[in-house]
């Protein structure tokens, strides 16, 4: 059975800290790995990660894939207020048509003024 | 651009009775997928479909029926409902199975559901 394991559960920081998420997965075939930040509302699509050892940036946010391990981590420095949210993780499972996105039960994040 | 749009956002409905979400696409996707997400259990997908007039069965498929008559459009329902399928509801939708973003889903906004 596929799953994707999100650690820690939930934290609280203080603005100017800086956080690492963890993902860990175990699922058949791998197509991708794709992190989610979801506020209130809708995820939106943070970063999509194929190959190892490559890290994605953009901004304060920078995630990194290690396929032989079967993990990745989510950084996130000079952690603001509006970094507040609940982080998922998902992994791409190819079906014959699509992709299967397996998740994580997400990080919740709070971030302290 | 109003991406992917669920209806309607919130519903309180009594054990046994049914009810249809509605989701809407204007992005021209071929995939469409229903998710639900509950408190400590990330999101799972129910039913999805890879074009007009197929679905298929997620990982929780049972109490749920949908159906793809629009290639916009993706309906999910419950014909009697029970308490176990309070949860927030999510529809997503994506491109082929091939291309830059692969596996990227966008969202609708969830719908909230109660059976009490």
């Amino acid at each position: 059975e596929d799953k994707v394991v999100q650690s820690p559960l939930s934290l609280v920081v203080h603005e100017g800290d800086t956080v690492t998420l963890n993902c860990s997965y175990e699922v058949t075939n791998f197509r991708s790995l794709l992190w989610y930040k979801q506020e209130k509302k809708a995820p939106t699509f943070l970063f999509m990660l194929t190959s190892s050892g490559i890290e994605k940036k953009s901004g304060r946010l920078s995630s990194i894939l290690d396929k032989k391990e079967l993990f990745s981590i989510l950084n996130i420095t000079a952690t603001q207020t509006g970094d507040s949210a609940v982080y998922l993780c998902a992994v791409a499972d190819p079906m014959e048509y699509g992709n299967k996105l397996v998740f994580g039960a997400g990080t919740i994040l709070r971030v302290k003024s | 651009n109003a991406g992917v749009t669920q209806t309607p956002k919130f519903r309180v409905l009594k054990t046994g009775q049914s009810m249809t979400l509605l989701c809407a696409q204007d992005m021209n996707h071929e995939y469409m997928y229903w998710y639900r997400q509950d408190p400590g259990m990330g999101l799972r997908l129910i039913h999805y479909s890879v074009g007009e007039g197929t679905t298929a069965k997620g990982e929780v498929p049972d109490g749920y029926n949908v159906s793809r008559l629009k290639k916009q459009n993706f309906l999910l329902g419950l014909e009697s409902a029970a308490p176990s399928q309070t949860s927030v509801y999510f529809c997503a939708s994506s491109w082929w199975r091939e291309g830059p973003n692969t596996g990227e889903l966008f969202f609708g906004e969830g719908s909230r559901l109660t059976v009490l």
